[in-house]
């Protein structure tokens, strides 16, 4: 079993609509949750980043932890065809742990005009 | 202010070549790591440097290995190239070791091994 398990999609949604991703993990101490963005043939990019469990906004996305149910999600609202990319989740076990990074395996997400 | 940059962007080579990937980074960070990534398997660590003149294996060092050259530069070789490591290979960077610095990434290197 993967410590991290994703969704791979593809996830095709319209223009505007709101858009839920999603990652559960079994690793109980993993403690910081991240999404990355990584457009096609492009290195990831660092979306946002969580500590333990709760909500996080920034603009129109919104990660949310559920460390209960060892879930995490990504909300987009108000998506954009600019938002089409693929989605990593990605966390570790504590601050010191950059090195330790377990990360999803990507859900790829289109915007339909 | 380039980032990350590595070369080649694209390789082909037979089974038993070697190789080497470069990648530099201008942002005067500390830490560099390389990942390797495929399909249905999300990104995996292959080696990191945590800082210049130290290199510590990741989650698949074999096969692999590093220099850490300079503050600038991280390569990362393969002595006998296997079909195995075809596969997208990133370098990425950040200030330091710490989660809550940011790790920016290459554009990647597109590896296939015949």
């Amino acid at each position: 079993q993967k410590e991290v398990e994703q969704d791979p999609g593809p996830l095709s949604v319209p223009e505007g609509a709101i858009v839920s991703l999603n990652c559960t993990y079994s690793n109980s101490a993993f403690q910081y949750f991240m999404w990355y963005r990584q457009y096609s043939r492009k290195g990831p990019e660092l979306l946002m980043y969580t500590y333990s469990s709760g909500n996080k906004e920034d603009g129109r996305f919104t990660a949310q932890v559920d460390k209960s149910s060892k879930y995490i999600s990504l909300f987009i609202r108000d998506s954009q065809p600019s938002d089409s990319a693929t989605y990593l989740c990605a966390m570790t076990l504590g601050w010191s742990s950059a090195s330790k990074i377990i990360f999803g395996s990507g859900t790829r997400l289109s915007i339909r005009p | 202010n380039a980032g990350v940059t590595q070369t080649p962007k694209f390789q082909v080579l037979k089974t038993g070549q070697s190789m080497t990937l470069q990648c530099a980074q201008d942002m005067n960070h500390n830490s560099m790591y390389w990942y390797r990534q495929d399909p249905g398997m999300g990104l995996r660590l292959i080696y990191y440097s945590a800082s210049e003149g130290t290199t510590d294996k990741g989650e698949v060092p074999n096969g692999y290995n590093v220099s850490r050259l300079n503050k600038r530069e991280f390569s990362l070789r393969l002595e006998s190239a296997a079909p195995s490591q075809t596969s997208v290979y990133f370098c990425a960077s950040s200030e330091s070791g710490v989660l809550t610095d940011t790790q920016y990434f290459g554009p990647g290197t597109r590896l296939t091994v015949l």
